[in-house]
């Protein structure tokens, strides 16, 4: 039992190259979502998935696009990647789309672009 | 809009206990708080949740006054390895999507030799 994997741990992108960050869980859950963590702004919800074949805007949504490829996979599109981009992404996960729902978090990828 | 507010970092000595304080004056009647930990390079895990007035387990104990515009994480006799950041999770019901949940930017405990 794995939990929450993100490939891949660590990526290095120039300016305008896009890349998918790839998430997957094998809970069972239904509800799947992706944070970014820049230092001092905390955790941020970019997209989240509260269940399969549905995904909405978090709170900052601009530049990324999400697909919920089915329950268990969740991934993150930079389509044309910019410097404001670089940040730690979280993939997360819980049982249902309720703030009392345990999340459980991936590893993190660390985005640097350049 | 802040949705929590939490101290931006503290520090404790070993032994102590700890107490971390935060404000989520917009929480929703049917929404409960939820602390997380997170250790450098490690995604969050969650410590501990409550609805009102307290709730412990082997980790921590959440203490809700009754309305729960704040909530307190108390760590009894802290160690070095609590190090760490604790945020803390409600809903927001006045975020335009609906039911959104936002996490607080954390609060940077440091435990002292």
């Amino acid at each position: 039992n794995a939990g929450v994997t993100q490939t891949p741990k660590f990526q290095v992108l120039k300016t305008g190259q896009s890349m998918t960050l790839q998430c997957a869980q094998d809970m069972n859950h239904n509800s799947m979502y992706w944070y970014r963590q820049d230092p001092g702004m905390g955790l941020r919800l970019i997209y989240y998935s509260a269940s399969e074949g549905t995904t909405d805007k978090g709170e900052v949504p601009n530049g990324y696009n999400v697909s919920r490829l089915n329950k268990r996979e969740f991934s993150l599109r930079l389509e044309s990647a910019a410097p404001s981009q670089t940040s730690v992404y979280f993939c997360a996960s819980s049982e249902a789309y309720r703030a009392q729902e345990t999340q459980y978090f991936g590893p993190g990828t660390r985005l640097l672009v350049l | 809009l802040a949705k929590t507010t939490q101290p931006i970092s503290m520090d404790s000595y070993e032994g102590q206990e700890v107490n971390i304080t935060c404000s989520h004056n917009n929480i929703a009647t049917n929404d409960y708080i939820t602390w997380y930990q997170q250790f450098p390079s490690q995604g969050p895990r969650f410590i501990i949740q409550g609805y009102k007035t307290k709730v412990t387990n082997e980790v921590a104990s959440l203490f809700i006054p009754a309305d729960r515009k704040s909530s307190t994480l108390s760590l009894p006799r802290v160690s070095l390895s609590d190090t760490a950041v604790y945020y803390c999770l409600v809903g927001d019901r006045t975020g335009a999507v609906g039911n959104q949940f936002y996490f607080g930017t954390g609060t940077s405990l440091t435990v002292i030799p």
